[in-house]
Order: C-alpha cells, then structure tokens, then sequence
C-alpha cells in the first residue's frame, strides 16, 4: 500500500524549532519530488516547500524561507523538515505529499498530517 | 506571483443537483499544471482532477473540469451524499512552485 505517515508536531514556543518527518512506504520514494503542504486551523491549504527526487531543486513559500529546510534521505524513504524560528502563524496541520509527473505533478498521495502548534 | 482566487465560496445545493466551481488566475496558467482537490473534515485532500481535465485514479466520473489560460471549472454532474467537502484549486509553476485557491466549500441545502 502506498503510504506517507508524517510525524514530529507538537507544542512549541515562539523562536522554538521542530523537526518534521515523513516516512514513505509502498512505492518507489528517491523518484518522486515530494512537497511540504501546510493548513492553519479553519484555514485553507498553503504550500511550503518542495524537494525534487534527488534534492537538486529545492523551493519554499516566502513565509517561510530562511526559516524552514527541506530534506530527505533516500536510503530512508524519508522526507524531512527543519521549522526554526517558529511564528504563532506558523501554527497548522503539516502534510507531506507525493508529486506525480504521471498526473501533471499533481500531488496524488498524502499523510494525514501532524499538528504543530506555536504558542507560550 | 500567481493568485489563485475561487468562487464562490460556498455553495449551498442540494443531493443530485450540478455543483460548477470556479478557479481563476491572475496570470496565464499552463492547463497541463491546474489541479483540483477534495477535502473533506478531518482528512487529507484528494486529487480530483489533474492537467485541468484529467480524473486522477479512482475519482467517478461525475467529476470533471475544464478551462485554460486564466479560467477553470470544476463541475460535478449529480452530487452525491459524500460530494460535500471544500474543494481547492492548485497550479504548478515557477513562481512560487506551487499555489492553492482561497477553497469552495460545497454544503448541503
């Protein structure tokens, strides 16, 4: 079954820091670009950052450059994300999300997400 | 930067009824990089549509869009009980990567 399984939220001050992570199984992870998508509490979906299959092309929201760091391991099927500095805005539901070239890049899999929330 | 902005924001229709979502850009989008997505409360979205007119596997074909350069459609022929969730719009470009739409939400009468 092909599966995306996020971890790593939880409660942390503001300026505090966190490490997401994404655990792929089912498919073949080091050839797939893979994104970080983001949902703030009764909000919509805000796009993060993405990391192409073999980490040569990375990208990030405004909102969050110089702020977060994409990553992944191959040899792990793992995808990862470095949140510093962290904002009370920053507070949301993290997804990661397979992107597909079969479906015009296309975001065909997802987690079901891990919560951080920013707050003293 | 491209903005995605949807409308409307809700839709209030009743079960068997035609849903039509809008999408619209401030620039030109590639149709191949349009995509919509389901969500419903509690869960991950869902690919829908990709390539603005291709159903991803498994989606009914109820489901269908349309559109290109700045306008597209989203369209469910006859909704069905499960239909009812917020639907996001999302385009795959250069600048920024990737960008959702504001959300419809679709509820019932």
């Amino acid at each position: 079954e092909v599966q995306l399984v996020e971890s790593g939220g939880g409660l942390v001050k503001p300026g505090g820091s966190l490490r997401l992570s994404c655990a792929a199984s089912g498919f073949t992870f080091s050839s797939y670009s893979m994104n970080w998508v983001r949902q703030a509490p009764g909000k919509g979906l805000e796009w993060v950052s993405s990391i192409s299959s073999s980490s040569s092309y990375i990208y990030y929201a405004d909102s969050v450059k110089g702020r977060f760091t994409i990553s992944r391991d191959n040899a792990k099927n793992s995808l990862y994300l470095q949140m510093n500095s962290l904002r009370a805005e920053d507070t949301a539901v993290y997804y990661c999300a397979r992107e597909s070239p079969l479906a015009d890049y296309g975001m065909d899999v997802w987690g079901q997400g891990t919560t951080v929330t920013v707050s003293s | 930067e491209i903005v995605l902005t949807q409308s409307p924001g809700t839709l209030s229709l009743s079960p068997g009824e035609r849903a039509t979502l809008s999408c619209r850009a401030s620039q030109s989008v590639s149709s191949s990089y349009l995509a919509w997505y389901q969500q419903k409360p509690g869960q991950a979205p869902r690919l829908l549509i990709y390539g603005a007119s291709s159903r991803a596997t498994g989606i009914p074909d109820r489901f269908s869009g349309s559109g290109s350069g700045t306008d597209f459609t989203l369209t469910i022929s006859r909704l069905e009980p499960e239909d009812f969730a917020v639907y996001y719009c999302q385009q795959y470009g250069s600048s920024p990567r990737l960008t959702f739409g504001g959300g419809t939400k679709v509820e019932i009468k």
